[in-house]
């Protein structure tokens, strides 16, 4: 067990929808990442909250969205849903930053069906 | 930009056979070099690190040594087990990009009894 939990663990919806995941970081971390996983496109970096501040982007659509609140728990919104959204989406933590060194723990992860 | 290179799987082997699962990096500043593990329906979990060049990371008989002359990090274990049966992924977090964990396309093992 990591310390990273997200909820929902499964999520199916349809074409169109909304969708809220939810991740709440190790106790004591400051840093929430968020990554995608699909078949096609592997392992992506989507975002990277610091201390409630964006701290770096990847490839993330503009359908989709993420906050970090005060409590550090951190929120990835995902919008006019399509087919190709389904995918299994990580949340991670670390201490700090960012730095490259810092070893980033990842959650159980969401699966999300886009029907 | 930073990519990770992982050989295809998947790799079978049987039990006590030993374990190579070749990785090589491209990178631009000075990264950290990681294995993640990836049990069936489970998130991934921290395997081992290297933070510089010549390190070398060990945990639970695996072992990776950062490699800067070959850019590589090559995952091996001496005697596996049917337990280690897991999707591994290489993965680098490069200095000037901090933050991000830019990962292989992972290499599934299967270890047969």
């Amino acid at each position: 067990d990591s310390g990273v939990t997200q909820t929902p663990k499964h999520l199916i919806t349809a074409t169109g929808q909304r969708v809220t995941l939810r991740c709440s970081p190790r106790s004591g971390d400051l840093s929430v990442y968020w990554y995608q996983q699909s078949l096609d496109q592997g392992l992506q970096f989507l975002i990277q909250y610091y201390n409630g501040e964006e701290r770096a982007k990847g490839n993330i659509l503009e359908r989709f969205s993420a906050q970090q609140f005060p409590d550090l728990h951190s929120e990835l919104n995902l919008s006019s849903l399509e087919l190709g959204d389904s995918a299994l989406y990580f949340c991670a933590s670390s201490v700090g930053a960012g730095r490259s060194q810092e070893t980033q723990y990842f959650g159980p992860g969401t699966r999300l069906l886009v029907l | 930009g930073d990519s990770v290179t992982q050989m295809e799987g998947p790799v079978t082997l049987s039990e006590e056979a030993f374990l190579t699962i070749n990785c090589t990096y491209t990178a631009t500043g000075y990264p950290s070099l990681f294995w993640y593990v990836q049990y069936p329906g489970e998130g991934l979990q921290l395997l081992l690190k290297a933070t510089k060049a010549d390190d070398k990371g060990s945990n639970k008989g695996f072992e990776a040594t950062y490699r800067k002359e070959t850019t590589s990090f090559h995952l091996e274990k001496g005697s596996v087990q049917v337990s280690d049966s897991a999707v591994y992924f290489c993965a680098l977090s490069d200095t000037g990009t901090a933050s991000k964990l830019t990962f292989g396309t992972g290499t599934r093992l299967q270890v047969t009894l």
